[in-house]
């Protein structure tokens, strides 16, 4: 258990409607990523988060997609109007500071879009 | 830009015996961190082994050790004594300083391990 959790796991919808995904950290660390992982690929950067802070994005982040980490404790990424290409798993995850400024990753939210 | 390369899709191993994973990277910085990080299907990723690039000592964590190649920028995984649990994709990272002040991941396409009973 890596202290991250993700929810839904899995994500089907249809071309258009908006999603939102949740990761939600079992204890308070205040650097916190997003990553987006296409089949065949390893884990590309969208986004990070310090505290409540968003201090970088990827171009990768288009303005269909937002992430907000309000309170600096749990955050939520939604992307609007979803397309194909939106399909991947979309990974948390968190740089814990006890533990040597390590990366510990969520178990993804797989979404699929029809 | 920091770039890292995997260019094993897929290995083999028969259980019991040793396999070496392949990673180079490229990079014009000096101070850098290189990680091995396993993804098992359907699973959270997980950290495997980890080496600071001013370190000369080669990583070694129970059966999986590294060769780090700092001139040659080749950093691979060895995994001896293969156990069916090892099955899994591998992903090689590399770790700079992000623009905003912050550690920054890049990571390599992945090598899928398969370990034959």
């Amino acid at each position: 258990d890596t202290g991250v959790s993700q929810d839904p796991r899995h994500k089907i919808t249809k071309r258009g409607q908006n999603v939102t995904f949740r990761c939600d950290p079992i204890s308070e660390h205040n650097r916190l990523y997003w990553y987006r992982q296409t089949l065949g690929q390893g884990p590309e950067f969208l986004t990070y988060f310090q505290n409540e802070a968003q201090l970088e994005k990827s171009r990768l982040l288009s303005d269909r997609f937002s992430a907000e980490r309000p309170k600096g404790s749990f955050s939520t990424l939604e992307i609007q109007r979803t397309e194909q290409g939106d399909s991947a798993m979309y990974l948390c995850a968190l740089l814990k500071r006890e533990m040597g400024n390590e990366q510990f990753f969520g178990p993804g939210t797989r979404l699929t879009v029809l | 830009a920091q770039t890292v390369t995997q260019s094993q899709p897929e290995m083999s191993v028969q259980e019991a015996e040793t396999v070496t994973l392949s990673c180079t990277y490229d990079t014009s910085e000096s101070d850098y961190y290189l990680f091995w990080y396993k993804q098992p299907p359907s699973r959270q990723m997980i950290l495997v082994i980890r080496q600071e690039a001013y370190k000369q000592q080669n990583a070694t964590e129970n059966r999986f050790s590294v060769n780090f190649q700092k001139a040659a920028k080749s950093f691979s995984l060895k995994i001896s004594d293969s156990q069916l649990g090892d099955a899994a994709m591998y992903f090689c990272a590399y770790r700079s300083w992000g623009t905003s002040g912050t550690y920054k991941y890049i990571f390599g396409t992945g090598t899928r391990l398969k370990v034959l009973a």
